[in-house]
């Protein structure tokens, strides 16, 4: 069974340009989160994405958007980074049946520093 | 709106004693609650959850955890820490009304002493 793996594991960008960042879902599973982790805090929620629509958004700006495609992998933009966009960014997926009461399965995520 | 409170930053403890990691919640409806555990430069790894039934919930790795309504809480335990349980330990919250958002506190980090 391959578990959640995001790519790239780090990058560096600077103020004001763009970052995508890729997530594979463990197999059998539909649903995709991510979440962004700022250092020394809690994960906070992105979006969630099923069936390749966004079904649920935190309280992030209209320039992170995300994809989901048919083999349920998905993708996170950035746009316009900021200094404070700098965290890492957590990928989970879980089968749409467990979204609300199962576990999500974390990739080991992707650290972006905005310089 | 839910949220989740991690009241120590720390928690120091000697190998072979019992491990508390307190956590807080607040939920408009029935709480879905979770525990996870972060070690360095990795992701987040699940332990156990609480959605219904038996207070008492059996985890990963000799982690168990208590759910009590009326105290609104849902602490992580561990009768005896090894030092190896030594991380990052996150708590997070889902309202059973309020979609698919997961709600983490800040991390509270374990460190358990040989």
């Amino acid at each position: 069974e391959t578990g959640v793996t995001q790519s790239p594991t780090h990058l560096i960008k600077t103020r004001g340009q763009q970052v995508t960042l890729r997530c594979s879902s463990q197999s059998g599973h539909n649903t995709v989160s991510w979440y962004q982790q700022a250092l020394g805090q809690g994960p906070q929620f992105i979006f969630q994405y099923y069936r390749e629509e966004e079904n649920g958004r935190g309280n992030f700006p209209p320039r992170f958007s995300g994809l989901q495609f048919p083999n349920y992998s998905s993708e996170l933009n950035v746009n316009a980074l900021e200094l404070d966009d700098s965290a890492l960014y957590l990928c989970a997926s879980s089968p749409i049946q467990g979204a609300r009461t199962g576990e999500l399965f974390f990739g080991e995520g992707s650290r972006l520093t905005v310089l | 709106a839910q949220s989740v409170a991690q009241p120590e930053d720390q928690v120091n403890v000697a190998e072979g004693n019992p491990l508390t990691v307190k956590c807080t919640y607040s939920v408009s409806g029935n709480p879905y609650l979770f525990w996870y555990v972060q070690y360095p430069n990795r992701g987040l790894q699940f332990l156990l959850k609480y959605i219904t039934g038996d207070n008492l919930v059996k985890g990963s790795y000799g982690f168990e955890a208590e759910f009590n309504k009326s105290q609104t809480s849902f602490h992580l335990k561990k009768p005896s820490a090894l030092v190896s349980d030594s991380a990052l330990y996150f708590c997070a919250v889902r309202d059973a009304a309020a979609g698919n958002k997961l709600t983490f506190g800040g991390g509270t980090r374990v460190l358990v002493k040989p």
